[in-house]
């Protein structure tokens, strides 16, 4: 199976809170999962990826959190602000081929 | 910094009729894609392309759909008889390699109305 199931659909976060987005996978051989996020009218733009091989990548207020054995991965954003809101796609890469498996969306709105 | 640039931005047709999407994408990139996303709906992969040929395609890619980089530098997308369900956001995008740690650089998309 290909898919790549995203949760929740839409996030209402205050400024300063914690958002997390959640994504799960079915297919074992993917083997690279970026996040991407995505301005109106805007294309998405890679925020930060992870390899299966470590459990936690951290860049800045952006941190993944990927649990192998669950097939599961997380985005946090700590201490969110208004301009984080957009709309975040998790992905997945490798299962054969160069193809990204985009999930399908969350819309995030950090609120003042 | 370099970016995947894409036109037009709003492209509306009749059904029917034949579209090309164009992309220029980053120039010492050699993997190109096209993506489409139909408004609300998740990013959906079209086609990958390489060294001048299709590498992988889905089944959404079907006989209507063609890409071609006709002169090195452009990457571009035709629809022979667009249909209205091929009404959406289309993203070209781009990457150096191939694989894992690859980043696909998208541009900001056209959206095409078939009427």
């Amino acid at each position: 199976q290909q898919q790549v199931k995203q949760s929740p659909q839409s996030l209402i976060v205050q400024k300063g809170g914690i958002s997390i987005i959640n994504c799960a996978y079915e297919n074992t051989a993917f083997d690279y999962f970026p996040w991407y996020q995505q301005f109106p009218g805007k294309g998405p733009a890679l925020l930060i990826a992870i390899r299966p091989d470590v459990s936690e990548k951290k860049e800045g207020r952006f941190t993944i959190s990927f649990n192998k054995s669950a097939k599961q991965f997380s985005l946090h954003i700590m201490d969110s602000q208004p301009g984080d809101s957009a709309t975040y796609f998790c992905a997945a890469l490798g299962g054969g081929g160069n193809k990204l498996t985009f999930g399908t969306g969350t819309q995030l709105k950090v609120e003042l | 910094e370099p970016e995947v640039t894409q036109t037009p931005s709003h492209q509306v047709t009749q059904m029917g009729q034949e579209v090309i999407l164009r992309c220029v994408p980053i120039s010492n990139h050699l993997y190109f894609y096209w993506y489409r996303q139909i408004l609300g709906q998740k990013v959906e992969f079209l086609v990958s392309f390489y060294n001048n040929e299709i590498s992988e395609k889905s089944e959404i890619f079907d006989d209507q759909f063609s890409v071609e980089r006709p002169d090195g530098s452009n990457f571009t997308l035709k629809i022979r008889s667009t249909k209205l369900e091929d009404s959406a956001m289309y993203f070209c995008a781009s990457s150096a390699q191939q694989g894992a740690n690859t980043e696909a650089f998208f541009g900001q998309g056209t959206r095409l109305t078939v009427v």
